[in-house]
């Protein structure tokens, strides 16, 4: 089945050591997008890229950075962890086409990246 | 992208009919009205999206009247596995680089045996 993976699904990492999150998909979607999502609140988007065009969302810290190397796949890289970025990592994705009035709803999410900061 | 306001949280019984009710008052007319589910420790799914007027599918019912201040999703005989958090979304789904979702607070829904 086509879907959106997202690698590991936990992951641990020290405080200030750079760590790397990943989401590949076999939907073909021209659009990813990475959320943030702290306990009890819903998700925040961090960035997305619109095909390979990257668009990062106004207050996001510089300590996170994004890479699309290909449609499949996605990362988020975190450069130097503090603890306030525990949190529920989300990769979507959708397919949106240039043409106005073209109403896509499917975004599809993957499971998450639960991290941790030690 | 138009606000969205809901009831932080719902209760409700296994069986009985659940309505949650989303405010948008300044839904823009290229806006459509989309709801997901979110299960603890998973990503949010997709529900139903309408526009206007009545919308259904196998799993839920999506109303909104004529005004599109509001709209209410409704859920049919809820059982347990339907305990979740709900989010409201409102936005336009046409090309660009600004299309993106935004989610408010959500709805948690506790369902009681």
């Amino acid at each position: 089945d086509a879907m959106v993976i997202q690698n590991p699904r936990y992951q641990v990492t020290q405080f200030g050591k750079p760590v790397t999150l990943s989401c590949s998909q076999t939907l073909n979607h021209n659009v990813m997008y990475w959320y943030q999502q702290k306990s009890s609140q819903a998700p925040k988007l961090l960035f997305h890229y619109y095909d390979k065009d990257f668009n990062n969302e106004a207050d996001t810290p510089d300590n996170f950075q994004s890479r699309r190397p290909n449609t499949s796949f996605c990362f988020l890289d975190i450069r130097s962890p503090g603890l306030g970025d525990a949190a529920m990592y989300l990769c979507a994705t959708s397919s949106q086409l240039g043409t106005m009035g073209a109403s896509t709803y499917g975004y599809t999410f993957g499971s998450g990246t639960r991290l941790t900061v030690v | 992208l138009a606000k969205t306001t809901q009831p932080i949280s719902m209760d409700s019984y296994e069986g009985q009919e659940v309505n949650i009710t989303c405010s948008h008052n300044n839904i823009a007319t290229n806006d459509y009205i989309t709801w997901y589910q979110q299960f603890p420790s998973q990503g949010p799914r997709f529900i139903i999206q309408g526009y206007k007027t009545k919308v259904t599918n196998e799993v839920a019912s999506l109303f909104i009247p004529a005004d599109r201040k509001s709209s209410t999703l409704s859920l049919p005989r809820v059982s347990l596995s339907d305990t979740a958090v709900y989010y409201c979304l409102v936005g336009t789904f046409h090309g660009g680089a600004t299309n993106k979702l935004i989610f408010g607070t959500g709805t948690l829904l506790a369902v009681q045996p």
